[in-house]
């Protein structure tokens, strides 16, 4: 099943910014214009960061996401230690591929 | 408070069928729009999603896994039973379910996710 392509690995110094990518189709982030990112810590289960352009109660107003024809982006302003975490993508897809996750990716903090 | 927990074996042999149990709370599968997934993880690699059962019963599958993948849930005793079938040692992976939530562009999104149970196929 095709995923969304994030980049595998992304880093920052404390305080910048940093953006992953999620790139994706015409049948997927491409018609709907809503991606849903999650994070997820080692060994444990991936949790909602942002639905479409919200953020759950408790989320840090420093992650933002938008969208933009076929790619949405994350942003994490004010990078901290404690972001460092897998972060991954997801999308409501048409046709035969309901949901569709990206590849994941790893930010790390210098 | 939602929760979701994931139960069945932690070992399969080959060509075995799997049966993994969501069990949840803090919300009914009887309520238009709700829905509950079923989404993998191989060890060290991405989430995948599998299936998706909705309130009334209409259920959605992996392309990719669909000739082996069934979904069903039991309402009245808030569970999701995922089987899957012909299990193969690349099946090894934790598996989630995670709760299904309507978002107001038509799509949706996983709100809250159970914290997974390991399958690992082997002989």
């Amino acid at each position: 099943q095709p995923a969304l392509t994030q980049p595998a690995s992304v880093s920052g110094s404390p305080g910048q910014s940093i953006t992953i990518s999620c790139t994706g189709t015409d049948s997927d982030i491409g018609i709907f214009n809503s991606v849903s990112w999650y994070r997820q810590d080692a060994d444990a289960a991936p949790k909602l960061l942002i639905s479409d352009v919200n953020r759950p109660s408790g989320v840090s107003d420093r992650f933002a996401s938008s969208t933009s024809g076929n790619t949405a982006s994350l942003t994490i302003s004010g990078l901290q230690a404690d972001d460092e975490a897998e972060y991954f993508c997801g999308s409501y897809g048409s046709g035969t591929t309901h949901y569709v996750f990206g590849t994941g990716t790893r930010v790390t903090v210098l | 408070q939602i929760t979701l927990k994931e139960s069945g074996p932690t070992l399969v042999k080959p060509t075995q069928t799997l049966t993994l149990t969501c069990s949840f709370s803090g919300f009914s599968l009887s309520t238009r729009e709700v829905g509950v997934a079923w989404i993998r993880q191989p060890p060290g690699k991405a989430l995948e999603w599998l299936a998706l059962i909705y309130w009334d019963d209409d259920k959605r599958y992996s392309p990719s896994l669909r000739t082996r993948l069934t979904i069903t849930k039991d309402s009245s005793r808030d569970q999701v039973v995922l089987t899957m079938t012909n299990m193969d040692p690349t099946d090894t992976a934790t598996y989630f379910c995670a709760h299904r939530r309507a978002a107001w562009t038509g799509t949706f999104y996983f709100d809250h996710w159970g914290q997974g149970t390991r399958v690992t196929v082997a002989s």
